[in-house]
C-alpha cells in the first residue's frame, strides 16, 4: 500500500531554514510527481510547488520562488522540501501529496517559527 | 494563475440534508478538479477527482459534476460524518490553485 511518511515537528527561529522530508513507499517512486502543500493554522490549502522524482524537475509556485528548494533522493525513495528565511507566517503543517491529483498525503509536519 | 472560487464559506446544514458547493474557475480547466474533505486536525482526503469520478471507498452519496469552469460537489443525504470541510483543488495547470473551503457545520 501506499505510504507517504513524514519528518517530525520542527520548532525554527525566524531567519532559519527548514527541511522537511517524505519517504514514499508501496510503489515506484520515480513514477508520480510529488507536491508539497501547507496550512497554516486555521487557514486553507495553499500550494507550495511540484518535484519529478524521475529528473529531479521542480516548478514553485511564485509566493515561494527563492526561498523553496524541493530535491528527492532516488536511493531512499524520499523527496524534501527546504524552505529558508522563516518568518512567523510560515507557521503551518507542510504536507507532501502523490499524484495523481493529491491522491495520498503524509501524515503532515508542523513547523512553528517563533523568537 | 487560475482562481477557484469556492462557494458559500460556511453552511448549516442537518442530517439528512442535500448539500451543494460550487467552485469556479477563472480560466477553462477542462475536469482537471478534485474535491477534498478536512476534518479537524487530519489530513484532507480526496473524495472526488476527474470532475465527477468517485474514489474508492467513499460513499456513494457524493457526487461531483461540472466541466470549464463550473463544478459542483453535492452530498445527496448528510450524514453525521460529514461534518468537515470541503475544498477543491484544479490540477490543470501549475500553478495548482484550492478553493478557500467550505465549512459545513452541524444546525
Amino acid at each position: 500500500q501506499v505510504q507517504l511518511v513524514q519528518s517530525g515537528a520542527e520548532v525554527k527561529k525566524p531567519g532559519a531554514s527548514v527541511k522537511v522530508s517524505c519517504k514514499a513507499s508501496g510503489y515506484t517512486f520515480t513514477s508520480y510527481y510529488m507536491h508539497w502543500v501547507r496550512q497554516a493554522p486555521g487557514q486553507g490549502l495553499e500550494w507550495m510547488g511540484v518535484i519529478n522524482p524521475s529528473g529531479g524537475g521542480t516548478s514553485y509556485a511564485q509566493k515561494f520562488q527563492g526561498r523553496v528548494t524541493m530535491t528527492r533522493d532516488t536511493s531512499t525513495t524520499t523527496v524534501y522540501m527546504e524552505l529558508s528565511s522563516l518568518r512567523s507566517e510560515d507557521t503551518a503543517v507542510y504536507y507532501c501529496a502523490r499524484e495523481p491529483s493529491a491522491v495520498f498525503w503524509g501524515q503532515g509536519t508542523l513547523v512553528t517559527v517563533s523568537s | 494563475d487560475i482562481q477557484m472560487t469556492q462557494s458559500p464559506s460556511a453552511m448549516s446544514a442537518s442530517v439528512g440534508d442535500r448539500v451543494t458547493i460550487t467552485c469556479r474557475a477563472s480560466q477553462g480547466i477542462s475536469n482537471y478538479l478534485a474535491w477534498f474533505q478536512q476534518k479537524p486536525g487530519k489530513v484532507p482526503k480526496r473524495l472526488i477527482y476527474a470532475s465527477s469520478s468517485l474514489q474508492s471507498g467513499v460513499p456513494s452519496r457524493f457526487s461531483g459534476s461540472g466541466s470549464g469552469t463550473e463544478f459542483t460537489l453535492t452530498i445527496s443525504s448528510l450524514q453525521p460524518e460529514d461534518f468537515a470541510t470541503y475544498y477543491c483543488l484544479q490540477h490543470n495547470s501549475y500553478p495548482w490553485t484550492f478553493g478557500q473551503g467550505t465549512k459545513v457545520e452541524i444546525k
